[in-house]
Order: C-alpha cells, then structure tokens, then sequence
C-alpha cells in the first residue's frame, strides 16, 4: 500500500540556521509533490509544487527538492524564525486521472527557537 | 476576498443525530474535497468532488455522505453519527491545472456525545 513518511515528529532548530524537513514516499509514483504549512487549530496553507520532472524550486526562502530515485522529497527554510514554527505536511500526488485522491504525511512539527 | 468558507465552526451532538457541514467557496473550483484530522492520525481525506455531481471517496468514507449539486457548495452529512467522528474536518478546493494546489477553510470541530 502507498506510504507517507516524515522526518521525526519535531524538529527543533535555533534562528537563523536551515530548518530540512524530508519526505519519504513508498509505492507511490507522484507526478507532483505539494508541501504545506499548517498553524494549530487552523487548515493548511499551500507552499511550493515540484513536478516529477524538476529537480529543485524555491521560493523566497524555502526550496524544495525531489529525487524520484530515492523517491524522496526535501524541504528546507533556511535563514528560519521564530514564525517559521508551524506543522509542515507534504503530499505526493499521482495527478492524472488520480488527481483528486490526495493523500497527506503525518507532518513534521518545527520550532524555531531565537 | 477569495475564501473556503465552514459553517458550523464548532459542533456538539449526540450519537445518532443527523447533521450537516456545509462549505462553501467563491473562487469558481471545479475541485472540492473533505477531510479529517486527527492526533496521530493526521489529514485524512474522506471525499472529492471533480466537478458538479462528480463525487469519489477517499480514504476514509464511511458514515460520511456528500453531494454536489452546484459548484460552490460540498456540503458533508452525517446520517447517524458516533464518537469515532469527533475530529477537526477541513474543507477544501482547487483548480485542476493551477497547480494543482487546494486552498483549505478553516475548520469545523465536532463532538459527537
């Protein structure tokens, strides 16, 4: 069955160093792969889309990777604050006709600390 | 201003008392979808809905319903609701195409007695 993992349940970093939060997908073969923000009690924000076919995007300061080999996705903040803290959920998506069924990670909660 | 709108925002019931959470957004998605959140579990989906009358389920369905007769509503009824569904459930669309990104609402969190 298809499998979504995240890197440690919580990451805890001090300000201004990279925060790298990574996902690991098994039996799947996204064609893209959306990461999210989520604040406690509220829904999730969408962040960056990477496709199958791009090996890196970024966006202000975070940049994503995606090696469909290791079948992994990476995501980092770097230069992080104390508002980067916040709940980061990724979700492959095997587009297509499968477009609509998305299925999200469990979410790595990340603290920065100042 | 572009928005995903739940009401209620909070809810408390009783087993077996039928209800309805409805959503509705402004933004003209062909795509709205439902889900479920829950510690340890986190976001499950339970339906989608490509277009009007076009509804699947997702991975979580059962006790749920949904339909969609007109493209800005997706409302979720629960016929005959139990304890095992009090969660925090979030609404969502989005344009096939633009992305392919979702833009959530805010939330319902229901408590069923």
């Amino acid at each position: 069955s298809q499998k979504i993992e995240q890197n440690s349940e919580a990451l805890n970093i001090q300000e201004g160093k990279t925060a790298t939060l990574t996902c690991n997908y098994t039996n799947y073969s996204p064609a893209y792969l959306q990461w999210y923000r989520q604040d406690p009690g509220r829904g999730p924000v969408f962040l960056l889309l990477i496709r199958e076919n791009e090996k890196e995007k970024r966006k202000e300061r975070l940049k994503v990777t995606f090696d469909t080999t290791l079948k992994q996705s990476l995501f980092h903040i770097t230069a992080s604050q104390p508002a980067d803290s916040a709940t980061y959920l990724c979700a492959p998506n095997a587009g297509g006709t499968s477009y609509g069924k998305l299925t999200f990670g469990q979410g790595t909660i990340l603290t920065v600390h100042p | 201003e572009a928005q995903v709108t739940q009401n209620p925002r909070y809810l408390i019931t009783v087993t077996g008392k039928k209800l309805t959470v409805t959503c509705s957004q402004n933004m003209n998605h062909e795509y709205m979808s439902w889900y479920r959140q829950d510690p340890g579990l986190g976001l499950r989906q339970i339906y989608y809905s490509m277009n009007v009358e076009v509804t699947d389920k997702g991975d979580v369905p059962e006790g749920y319903k949904v339909s969609r007769k007109e493209k800005r509503n997706f409302p979720l009824i629960l016929e005959s609701p139990s304890p095992n569904q009090t969660s925090l459930y979030f609404c969502a669309s989005g344009v096939r195409g633009l992305a392919e990104t979702q833009y959530f609402g805010p939330g319902t969190r229901l408590l069923v007695l």
